[in-house]
């Protein structure tokens, strides 16, 4: 049962625009939502993370939004630039040990 | 300074063989990890240890083995490898206290049974 479903599962997006993910979950006691960043042949890097108590996070171009009510939360990647181009992992976690990965998006920005 | 450092980065082995990863940190946290990653790049963990004790073990088969010799190093060692173990094995870590969400990631082993 995949506990983080994630979607779209590829986007393509031009230099500048706007990179929106999404994911739900089902589990209420999740407390950590962070997003990760693969580049090929590389490992996850963390980019920007969320507790359920906030409704938003901004760190430079990216954002993530929350809604706890809906159990959904998304990544938002403002001007996005062709180096963003990457796969992004939503993920889950209620304890800091066991974490729960979305199924991934391959995102290609096109100068 | 590779802070979550692996070996090797390829291994290419054959059906029924033995092998193993290495995983080594030195950012002094206390909790390792280690996850397959399979051709449609879905992350699953598979091993949790904190401070060189086992708090997770998903539903593995028991040809894996993690060891850790000590808080830094996290092994995997596969037995009997088969065509399906054929992914890229991640090891990472995370400091304890209230950052112990934040995951690093090692660069990845990719396994190819043949």
């Amino acid at each position: 049962q995949q506990q983080v479903k994630q979607s779209p599962q590829s986007l393509i997006v031009q230099k500048g625009g706007i990179s929106i993910i999404n994911c739900a979950y089902e589990n209420t006691a999740f407390d950590y939502f962070p997003w990760y960043q693969q580049f090929p042949g590389k490992g996850p890097a963390l980019l920007i993370a969320i507790r359920p108590d906030v409704s938003e996070k901004k760190e430079g171009r990216f954002t993530i939004s929350f809604n706890k009510s809906a159990k959904q939360f998304s990544l938002h990647i403002m001007d996005s630039q062709p180096g963003d181009s990457a796969t992004y992992f939503c993920a889950a976690s209620n304890t800091g040990n066991q974490f729960y990965f979305g199924t991934g998006t391959s995102l290609t920005v096109i100068p | 300074d590779t802070a979550v450092s692996q070996t090797p980065k390829y291994l290419v082995t054959q059906m029924g063989n033995d092998k193993s990863i290495k995983c080594e940190q030195n950012l002094g946290h206390d909790t390792m990890y280690w996850y397959k990653q399979d051709s449609k790049k879905f992350l699953k963990i598979m091993f949790s240890y904190n401070n060189k004790e086992l708090i997770i073990n998903e539903t593995v088969p028991n040809r894996f083995s993690p060891k850790s010799p000590d808080k830094a190093h996290l092994n995997l060692h596969i037995n009997s490898l088969e065509l399906g173990d054929s992914a890229v094995y991640f090891c990472a870590s995370s400091p304890g206290g209230t950052a112990r969400y934040e995951q690093y990631f090692g660069p990845g082993t990719r396994l190819t049974v043949t």
